[in-house]
């Protein structure tokens, strides 16, 4: 069955570099949700979308932005990167009523801020 | 606003025993309920979700949790560890009522060790 891809799987930047990445949900899944896991923290809630729109924002930095586009597919673009922003992001989709149907994850993106 | 509390940030466990991980949600309502697992450096994966019906949820790999409203507890079980469960894992909340829009509220982990 098809999975939510992240890509890249690893990404190393520079501070203050700008990095961008991109999550393809699960067909016919329209929302998508955007997770930042710290070393050894659990996972903390960015920003999700619905039918290409924002839905929900959780802490995420204003140096970070993102969209859903047409195809459903998101992209989550962070500037000037910190050294604090080193983490794993994980994307995940669901059917719009995500908490009866459930969430699926990708397999997450490391981003390493040099 | 949705929290999830899980007491015990490390369980260590022989193999063969019991597995018991607590989590513990505060919530008005009855929320949904998620037990994800993580291995070092991969995605999280879920495990078993309570959303209505029965209280007793069956998941993968032979865990179980229950829903007890009384208690706002959703406690993770498995009768036998095995070698291969020792991994993160991580209880989960969403709120039905909050529009449709539910972002999954994550507790802070439990790191299970297995020993032979």
């Amino acid at each position: 069955a098809a999975g939510v891809i992240q890509s890249p799987r690893h990404l190393i930047k520079e501070k203050r570099e700008t990095a961008t990445l991109k999550c393809y949900p699960i067909p016919r899944h329209d929302t998508v949700y955007w997770y930042q896991q710290g070393p050894g923290q659990d996972p903390q809630f960015l920003i999700s979308f619905y039918e290409k729109m924002q839905s929900d924002k959780g802490s995420i930095p204003d140096r970070f932005s993102a969209q859903q586009f047409s195809d459903y597919h998101s992209e989550l673009n962070m500037s000037s990167l910190e050294l604090g922003d080193s983490a794993l992001y994980f994307c995940a989709s669901s059917p719009r009523a995500g908490g009866n149907y459930g969430y699926t994850f990708g397999s997450g993106t490391r981003l390493t801020v040099v | 606003a949705q929290s999830v509390t899980q007491l015990g940030s490390h369980v260590s466990v022989s193999e063969g025993a019991l597995v018991l991980l607590r989590c513990n949600y505060s919530s008005s309502v009855p929320p949904y309920l998620f037990w994800y697992v993580q291995y070092p450096n991969q995605g999280l994966q879920l495990l078993l979700k309570y959303t209505t019906g029965a209280t007793l949820v069956k998941g993968i790999n032979g865990f179980e949790a229950e829903f007890k409203k009384s208690e706002t507890s959703f406690h993770l079980t498995k009768p036998s560890a095995h070698m291969s469960d020792a991994a993160e894992y991580f209880c989960a909340v969403s709120d039905p009522f909050s529009g449709g829009y539910n972002k999954l509220i994550f507790g802070a982990g439990t790191r299970l060790a297995v020993h032979p």
